[in-house]
């Protein structure tokens, strides 16, 4: 099993719709979670934290589960340039080194008109 | 604004060839590392380095070496290239935020 899974997608959606991903991670010792995007041909770059109580960034919710093992992004209010790819990273060691950053595939959105 | 630049975007090199990725940061960060991306399998960790002349081995360190010498340079080495060594080069740097990874817009490396 993956150490953190995310459907590829793509996930096309309309301009103004929600859309959310999910990512589960193996490891229940896991730490600390982050959402990264990564635009077609760029470099990725950190999009959120995600907090045990959950973490709004204007139309963007990031939620942690811990129970069941999954994290999720929630997006509201769609818009094209959310188009992007977007990776589930998943740090597991407990002394919070670098390290052990673990990346998902990613989970591509196309936001079209 | 935190820069990385990468020595290449785009790099062909034949099978056997010494390969050398250059990675340099400007904001000196202590901390820097370089993965490897490929469809399907996300980024995976080669080599990380948290202060000059140290590094340490990430999850797929085999075929490759690294090198940092000053605190804002850190190279990759491929001893001697092969056709799965193919790939998207990615380098990041950190500073105490370790999860806030800045990375450089990426080597294309083709190994024929």
């Amino acid at each position: 099993r993956k150490e953190v899974e995310q459907d590829p997608g793509p996930f096309n959606v309309p301009e103004g719709a929600t859309v959310a991903f999910n990512c589960t991670y193996s490891n229940s010792a896991s730490q600390s979670f982050f959402w990264y995007r990564q635009d077609c041909r760029k470099e990725p770059k950190l999009l959120m934290s995600v907090y045990s109580s959950g973490n709004e960034d204007g139309r963007f919710t990031a939620q942690l589960n811990r129970a069941s093992q999954y994290i999720s992004l929630l997006i509201r209010d769609s818009k094209l340039s959310d188009s992007a790819t977007y990776l589930c990273v998943v740090n597991s060691d407990p002394a919070g080194t670098a390290s052990k950053l673990t990346f998902g595939t990613g989970t591509r959105l196309q936001v079209t008109l | 604004d935190v820069k990385v630049t990468q020595s290449s975007r785009y790099l062909v090199k034949r099978t056997g060839e010494k390969v050398f990725l250059e990675c340099v940061q400007d904001m000196d960060h202590e901390n820097m590392f370089w993965y490897r991306q490929d469809p399907g399998l996300g980024l995976r960790l080669i080599y990380f380095s948290y202060d000059v002349k140290m590094k340490e081995k990430g999850d797929i360190p085999e075929g490759y070496s690294v090198s940092r010498e000053k605190k804002e340079r850190f190279s990759l080495i491929l001893e001697s290239a092969s056709t799965n060594q193919t790939s998207m080069y990615l380098c990041a740097s950190t500073s105490g935020r370790f999860y806030e990874q800045y990375f450089g817009p990426g080597t294309r490396l083709t190994v024929t």
